[in-house]
């Protein structure tokens, strides 16, 4: 079954910890996308990446990183996450131009 | 830069009613234009598309046309059910450079029995 997997679904930290929110396609899209979803402001882009080792900023990346090291995965990754980092998180891959994206379950971070 | 509209919500309807939910875009080019719904507790999901002018993508009764001239891909359902209660996304995907796709707000639809 085609899938955008992300692990774990629901996640309580304190802030400082390093946290890692994993994600995984197996569709072989080369392009994949991490976006946070807040009340009253939609999805919001955090990073993308147009290939392997290929990444760059979204609208809204500070305070996170990422990296692509194989095509499969895209692990975001909060070096020391905040509270105003708390947020619904969702991972997203697809082939490129004018394809559907398609999504992962989400992530619901909450950092206290 | 890229920017879309939508349709403030939340939206209250009746069982068979009529649902608009308007979308209008700014973009640089000519970007393919994508509807998303989530369903409580789920990711979003590919509702339906378009990817040229005029072009009218549908899909489980809801449909929406590429209008270029208006720079608008309004969704719409003759008759929504219980089971459309949800959150709606109009998301164009740019033509240029990093082709990403950006979101509206999202509407918030209810359907009452």
């Amino acid at each position: 079954e085609a899938q955008v997997t992300q692990n774990p679904r629901y996640l309580i930290t304190v802030t400082g910890k390093k946290l890692t929110v994993t994600c995984s396609q197996n569709m072989n899209h080369e392009y994949m996308s991490w976006y946070r979803q807040d009340p009253g402001l939609g999805l919001r882009q955090i990073y993308y990446s147009m290939n392997v080792e290929v990444t760059d900023k979204g609208d809204v990346p500070e305070g996170y990183k990422v990296s692509r090291k194989e095509k499969r995965n895209f692990p975001l990754i909060l070096e020391s996450p905040s509270p105003n980092q708390t947020s619904l998180y969702f991972c997203a891959s697809s082939f490129g131009r004018n394809t559907e994206a398609f999504f992962g379950q989400g992530t619901r971070l909450t950092v206290v | 830069g890229d920017s879309v509209t939508q349709m403030e919500g939340p939206v209250t309807l009746s069982e068979e009613a009529f649902l608009t939910i308007n979308c209008t875009y700014t973009a640089t080019g000519y970007p393919s234009l994508f509807w998303y719904v989530q369903y409580p507790g789920e990711g979003l999901q590919l509702l339906l598309k378009a990817t040229k002018a005029d072009d009218k993508g549908s899909n489980k009764g809801f449909e929406a046309t590429y209008r270029k001239e208006t720079t608008s891909f309004h969704l719409e359902k003759g008759s929504v059910q219980v089971s459309d209660s949800a959150v709606y996304f109009c998301a164009p995907r740019d033509q240029t450079g990093a082709n990403n796709l950006f979101f509206g707000t999202g509407t918030r639809l209810t359907v009452i029995p």
